[in-house]
């Protein structure tokens, strides 16, 4: 099984909403990441956690909060939202977090902040 | 992190072959060059890693100078499914152990097929 499932698929939410994204795998893999890609762009790394720890916060605002509750599964807890963060959120697993190992990434959920 | 630079877009025919090419002048020792396809709407997809000379597999093949400042991604006779955006990127192992781990996607080449 190489496959990373996200849900929702998409998702619309108002500035004053709390809602969370889901990401899993089952690949055994160690390291998870959350990307976030606007139209037109590449994708821009957030978050990346290996072995259940967070390694990485690309500086990303704090109404992210992202949360590693097993090696199976990533969740990111949306709250208090700007339009301005719409945008295809990508989920991401590797067997390690070297630079060098492939990334499998999940179909993404597209955001819309109204 | 080594960064890249690609063709903003290419187009090509059904049954052509075709090349892009990607420069990564920084690229530093332990650095691997690593090729994603992605459609719209759906997430990256890798496609071939190489580190020198040549890679190929059942989709694509990678070539690599000796000097490791560029690399070329051939892919042999596209089809109208070939249609995506391409990224190259340079990463390292130096903190593998460690808790770091990053891939940077630079913009990509839109590769159009035409029939």
């Amino acid at each position: 099984d190489t496959e990373v499932t996200q849900t929702p698929k998409h998702l619309v939410m108002g500035m004053t909403n709390k809602k969370s994204l889901k990401c899993e795998q089952h690949m055994g893999h160690r390291a998870m990441y959350w990307y976030k890609q606007k139209a037109k762009k590449p994708p821009e790394l957030m978050f990346v956690y290996s072995y259940e720890k967070l390694s990485i916060n690309e500086s990303v605002p704090s109404r992210f909060s992202p949360e590693c509750p097993n090696s199976s599964l990533l969740n990111l807890h949306l709250h208090a939202l700007q339009p301005e963060d719409s945008a295809l959120y990508l989920c991401a697993s590797s067997q390690d977090s070297g630079g060098y190992e492939t990334q499998y990434f999940g179909p993404g959920t597209r955001l819309l902040v109204l | 992190l080594a960064k890249t630079t690609q063709p903003i877009s290419m187009d090509s025919y059904e049954g052509q072959e075709v090349n892009i090419t990607c420069s990564h002048n920084n690229i530093a020792t332990n650095d691997y060059i690593t090729w994603y396809q992605q459609f719209p709407s759906q997430g990256p997809r890798f496609i071939i890693q190489g580190y020198k000379t040549k890679v190929t597999n059942e989709v694509a093949s990678l070539f690599i100078p000796a000097d490791r400042k560029s690399s070329t991604l051939s892919l042999p006779r596209v089809s109208l499914s070939d249609t995506a955006v391409y990224y190259c990127l340079v990463g390292d192992n130096s903190d593998r152990g460690s808790t770091l781990g990053r891939l940077y996607f630079g913009r990509g080449t839109q590769l159009t097929v035409w029939p």
